[in-house]
């Protein structure tokens, strides 16, 4: 059973356009959702976070927005550039209470692909 | 500050053979993790070392996998027999505290059982 649930599998876009990519979650008791940036041949990169607390947030380029009451959240990229063409992971994790708070549960991902 | 490193990056086996993969974690990072993707599924939590200890294994898909971190620094992981299944790219981790705020992960090693 997949906890999150990541799409598209994959995404075109053109540079200047904005990229969006949904995640959406089953487990309540997730309280950390990052996003992972991928680049061949090298391992997953953090790129941004947000906690259930807050509805949004935005670094740069890139803005996570989080709905609680669907259990959904997503990641936009304004502006995208041929630079941003990468895999991108959602992820989350469980409240440090639950005693599994380190491990991350992933997204299945999505193969971004920015045209000049 | 020098990365995770993982080896090799690559390895193709027969299906029976073993296989090590290795994981150095940055350097005074106590916790350390291995994820595995499976041909392009999600990426997933196989265990969790605190130093040499093993804090969670639940991830770890049955027997035939070994994880071991002597003495706290480095990790091995390995597949003995390995079966077509076992295809993927497996991903080790490390940080410094025990949140997955602080993960930094290796470049992955690619392991194909043919």
């Amino acid at each position: 059973q997949q906890q999150v649930k990541q799409s598209p599998q994959s995404l075109i876009v053109q540079k200047g356009g904005i990229s969006i990519i949904n995640c959406a979650y089953e487990n309540t008791a997730f309280d950390y959702f990052p996003w992972y940036q991928q680049f061949p041949g090298k391992g997953p990169a953090l790129l941004i976070a947000i906690r259930p607390d807050v509805s949004e947030k935005k670094e740069g380029r890139f803005t996570i927005s989080f709905n609680k009451s669907a259990k959904q959240f997503s990641l936009h990229i304004m502006d995208s550039q041929p630079g941003d063409s990468a895999t991108y992971f959602c992820a989350a994790s469980l409240s440090i209470s639950s005693g599994s708070a380190r491990q991350l549960t992933f997204g299945s991902g999505t193969q971004l692909t920015v045209l000049p | 500050e020098a990365g995770v490193t993982q080896f090799p990056s690559h390895s193709v086996i027969e299906k029976g053979q073993t296989v090590t993969l290795r994981c150095d974690p940055i350097s005074g990072h106590d916790n350390l993790y291995w994820y595995r993707r499976v041909m392009g599924k999600e990426i997933k939590f196989l265990l969790h070392f605190v130093k040499e200890s093993k804090q969670d294994e639940s991830g770890m898909p049955n027997n035939r996998f070994l994880a071991e971190r002597t003495g706290g620094t480095y990790s091995t992981l390995k597949v003995q027999p390995a079966e077509l299944e076992d295809s993927g790219v497996y991903f080790c981790a490390s940080s410094q505290d025990d949140r997955p705020y602080g993960y930094t992960f290796g470049s992955g090693t690619r392991l194909t059982v043919v």
